[in-house]
């Protein structure tokens, strides 16, 4: 079974700074798809980043960008510039790309992001 | 366009009451998930639809536990003879046939007491 594990369960940055978000994951797949949510109190879950196990290249998306080891099955979020609106709870997510499961996130535990002032 | 939008939004109802939350997804996608979300934890999957039928149900807790999509679009998530830790936040998404991105709703907090 596929296990995500995020071992920091508060951090907090300064706004205008860089802050890193850790997750690790455990599979025996070879294909895969890695996500980073982001859940504010309104407890809508929303996308942030996403990373296909098959491409070497780290994703982006503006501010944030992905640290992707597949080797070392390590999927860490970076945000850079941090904003107020950037505090939430931030989920680690594994998909399986195929198979009969393959609609099915397996999430990890959440970091809770505060952005101080 | 409208988003995916789950109701009631809260609900409290009392240990060994029958439930019901609905989940209405964006128009077109074809797949729809239902999570359940304790307090402070990730959300854990419960079922997928793929259309009508549920292509993965293996995420249900017990038998007090059922969905159903009759016509591929609204879903209903029907607990019965509920307990005071089915109390949590039951989060809906749904996406496009094959799609990776999955989209999702603002949640139902149950609350059982």
């Amino acid at each position: 079974a596929q296990t995500v594990t995020q071992s920091q369960p508060e951090m907090s940055v300064q706004e205008a700074e860089t802050v890193t978000l850790s997750c690790t994951y455990d599979t025996s797949e070879s294909d895969y798809y890695l996500f980073w949510y982001k859940q504010p109190p309104s407890r809508q879950m929303i996308l942030v980043i996403r990373q296909e196990a098959y491409k070497q290249q780290n994703a982006t998306e503006n501010r944030f960008s992905v640290n992707f080891q597949k080797a070392a099955k390590s999927f860490s979020l970076k945000i850079s510039d941090s904003q107020l609106g950037d505090a939430a709870m931030y989920f680690c997510a594994y998909r399986r790309a195929g198979g009969t499961s393959y609609g099915k996130l397996t999430f990890g535990q959440g970091t809770i992001l505060t952005v101080h002032p | 366009g409208a988003g995916v939008s789950q109701t009631p939004s809260n609900k409290v109802t009392e240990k060994g009451k029958y439930v019901e939350l609905r989940c209405d997804p964006i128009s077109g996608h074809t797949a729809l998930y239902w999570y359940r979300q304790s307090l402070g934890q990730g959300p854990e999957f419960l079922i997928y639809f793929q259309g009508t039928g549920a292509a993965d149900d293996s995420g249900l807790p017990n038998d007090r536990f059922f969905a159903v999509r009759p016509e591929g679009s609204v879903s209903t998530l029907k607990i019965q003879r509920t307990e005071r830790g089915d109390s949590a936040v039951y989060l809906c998404a749904s996406s496009p046939s094959g799609g990776r991105d999955k989209y999702f709703g603002p949640g139902t907090r149950l609350t059982v007491t």
